[in-house]
């Protein structure tokens, strides 16, 4: 299956201390996104790594890929509990497939 | 304007129902997106629409319809639905292009349950 795994499934942090998930997939893909997702509501667009890039940073957010292990890793620094919410990845593979979202990582943010 | 709107934010209807919902978008999108989303699960996709033609269809029950009647609006026409229909549907609209490398706006979804 492309869809991504991500790990852990859910998390528990206190606001402050940094907050990592990851994300594995099967398939040979082209470009990976993360998305956000509050409770109940649509989903947020966090960042987008291309197959030739290996880290990208968006604000508190850093996304590695390595494409040779066939995963993703998101970083949010400094967490707050605004950032409680599920995290999910989302790949295509080349050609004109739709994009696949993984099953997910749901983070709380304790104050 | 990056907003997606969906109507209506809930939704409770019989099996024996007729209901539509609905999403708008303003930002110039040709791409628009139906998803089903089960309780503490990914989002599924149902139907694609390519420049308002139906590009993608996820083998959806015929229960669904989908129709694009113009560039900004997307509807979602449900008949004689089951309880395990019963979800959170989400609109998308993107640019066209390769999906790994467009980004998704979603709006909030319509919350549905089928009585």
């Amino acid at each position: 299956s492309q869809q991504g795994e991500e790990d852990p499934q859910a998390l528990s942090i206190q606001e402050g201390e940094n907050a990592t998930m990851n994300c594995s997939y099967k398939t040979s893909i082209n470009n990976l996104q993360w998305y956000r997702q509050n409770s109940g509501r649509g989903l947020v667009h966090l960042i987008l790594i291309r197959s030739n890039e290996r880290e990208k940073h968006s604000g508190r957010l850093r996304v590695t890929l390595d494409t040779s292990k066939k995963s993703s890793s998101l970083l949010i620094t400094a967490s707050r509990a605004a950032d409680t919410a599920s995290y999910f990845c989302a790949t295509a593979l080349s050609g004109n497939t739709p994009l696949v979202f993984g099953k997910g990582t749901r983070l709380s943010v304790i104050a | 304007d990056t907003e997606v709107t969906q109507t209506p934010k809930h939704l409770v209807m019989g099996m024996t129902n007729k209901k539509s919902l609905k999403c708008e978008q303003h930002m110039g999108h040709r791409a628009m997106y139906w998803y089903k989303q089960k309780a503490k699960k990914p989002p599924e996709l149902m139907f694609v629409y390519s420049y308002e033609k139906l590009s993608i269809n996820e083998s959806v029950p015929s229960r669904f319809s989908p129709e694009c009647p113009n560039s900004s609006l997307l509807n979602l026409h449900l008949h004689a639905l089951q309880p395990e229909d019963s979800a959170l549907y989400l609109c998308a609209s993107s640019q066209v292009g390769l999906a790994g490398l467009v980004e998704q706006y979603f709006g909030p979804g319509t919350r549905l349950t089928v009585t």
